[in-house]
């Protein structure tokens, strides 16, 4: 079956630095990719998306290229800012399938001023 | 603010009862989905309406069951609880059922069961 897996955290980064968070799937066809972020007390934002091989998702400085030979979407983010902690979620849909979300374990994003 | 609202928005209840989670899509959207976050599941998919139909289950216990009613609006039942029911349990709401219509979550029922 579908599947979704991405690093464990916490990661901790100070303000300004350089933010990596991996993902990789596995999942039958063309599958659609979605990095989801939840802050504290708060339901899942859809951060950014990606419906085909090659295409770049980005938002709030934050981007994602869905690579399909490499079977991955990590997250990247040049600067992060204390606002951006929160539990970063990678996720899949198919499209063809009923359209929903296998979601990977999650991680934790601190950063600190 | 997504526009899905769930309700309540805690509940604490003992081992063996039943509960009802409710939750409103976003005007518009005919497609509802139910999620459960829990520690040690992680985020899981459940259940899927669409326009009162049901559409795809995931790993939803024979224990749980949904509906969406001709308003759209849909409820998850939770019967005979146990321990490890306790979690906050997520809907979502999309425009359609297919395609890569953009799913947006409602802010969650925490379930304790005690």
């Amino acid at each position: 079956g579908d599947s979704v897996t991405q690093m464990e955290g916490p990661v901790t980064l100070s303000e300004e630095a350089f933010l990596t968070i991996n993902c990789t799937y596995t999942a039958t066809g063309y599958p659609s990719l979605f990095w989801y972020v939840q802050y504290p007390g708060e339901g899942l934002q859809l951060l950014l998306k990606a419906t085909k091989a090659d295409d770049k998702g980005s938002n709030k400085g934050f981007e994602a290229t869905y690579r399909k030979e490499t079977t991955s979407f990590h997250l990247e983010k040049g600067s992060v800012q204390v606002s951006d902690s929160a539990v970063y979620f990678c996720a899949l849909s198919r499209p063809n399938a009923g359209n929903m979300l296998t979601f990977g374990g999650g991680t934790r994003l601190m950063v600190k001023p | 603010d997504s526009g899905v609202t769930q309700t309540p928005k805690h509940l604490i209840t003992a081992t063996g009862q039943r509960v009802t989670l409710r939750c409103s899509p976003r005007s518009g959207d005919l497609s509802v989905y139910w999620y459960q976050q829990s520690l040690d599941q992680g985020l899981q998919f459940l259940i899927q309406y669409y326009n009162g139909e049901e559409r795809a289950k995931g790993n939803i216990l024979e224990r749980f069951s949904a509906q969406q009613f001709p308003d759209l609006h849909s409820e998850l039942n939770l019967s005979s609880l146990e321990l490890g029911d306790s979690a906050l349990y997520f809907c979502a709401s999309s425009l359609g059922q297919g395609g890569s219509y953009e799913q947006y979550f409602g802010p969650g029922t925490r379930l304790t069961v005690t």
